[in-house]
């Protein structure tokens, strides 16, 4: 069964570092999306992704994220400049013709 | 806006008790909703889902109704297992929404 993968598992950075998150999809899906979860709170939407162009992003995803599909495949978060309280785990999901939604493990993202 | 309000945790129970996890919507449309399951250390797991009003998804001995009259999707289970901790999201999608909103989570522990 086909499922969602993202690299790396666990990122550790240093505050000001830039850090890219992978993600590759399941092939026949067209919307994908980045979410995160601050540890302990709640699942907290970031961006979706349609047509090689964003179509929805929350107030957390400033200047400092960007996102792209760079050859079809994967699907990269981008954190230019990362602060403390960017420490998270990141998701990032696939949606289905039917609206349903299929996670990525995850990333962990530590800020140091 | 839409959005998702489910019961907060922690939720502890002792093994083959009965297990219910309130949720409920708000919704300008007709959405969909579902159950995602986190175990510790992973990602998110669709648990079960919903489409249309009275649906009943279920899965691994766990079942919720879709209620249009009382906007509530519930999580219950008959007989809970210790491999049931984990942390229970109940999260609604919405085609003219173009994202999933999540519930804040609850936790559930289930001792022997």
């Amino acid at each position: 069964e086909p499922e969602v993968t993202q690299t790396p598992s666990h990122q550790v950075t240093q505050m000001g570092q830039e850090v890219i998150l992978r993600c590759v999809p399941i092939s026949n899906h067209l919307y994908f999306y980045w979410y995160r979860q601050i540890l302990g709170q709640k699942v907290e939407f970031l961006v979706s992704f349609y047509n090689n162009e964003i179509s929805e992003k929350s107030e957390i995803f400033d200047d400092q994220f960007s996102v792209e599909r760079p050859d079809g495949s994967n699907f990269t978060l981008k954190i230019r400049s990362t602060k403390l309280e960017d420490s998270a785990m990141y998701f990032c999901a696939g949606k289905e013709y039917s609206g349903l939604l299929f996670f990525g493990p995850g990333t962990r993202l530590t800020v140091l | 806006g839409n959005s998702v309000t489910q019961m907060e945790g922690p939720v502890t129970l002792s093994e083959e008790a009965f297990l219910t996890i309130n949720c409920t919507y708000t919704a300008t449309g007709y959405p969909s909703l579902f159950w995602y399951v986190q175990y510790p250390g992973e990602g998110l797991q669709l648990l079960l889902k919903a489409t249309k009003a009275d649906d009943k998804g279920s899965n691994k001995g766990f079942e919720a109704t879709y209620r249009k009259e009382t906007t509530s999707f519930h999580l219950e289970k008959g007989s809970v297992q210790v491999s049931d901790s984990a942390v229970y999201f109940c999260a609604l999608s919405d085609q003219a929404d173009n994202d999933m909103r999540f519930g804040a989570g609850t936790r559930l522990t289930v001792k022997p």
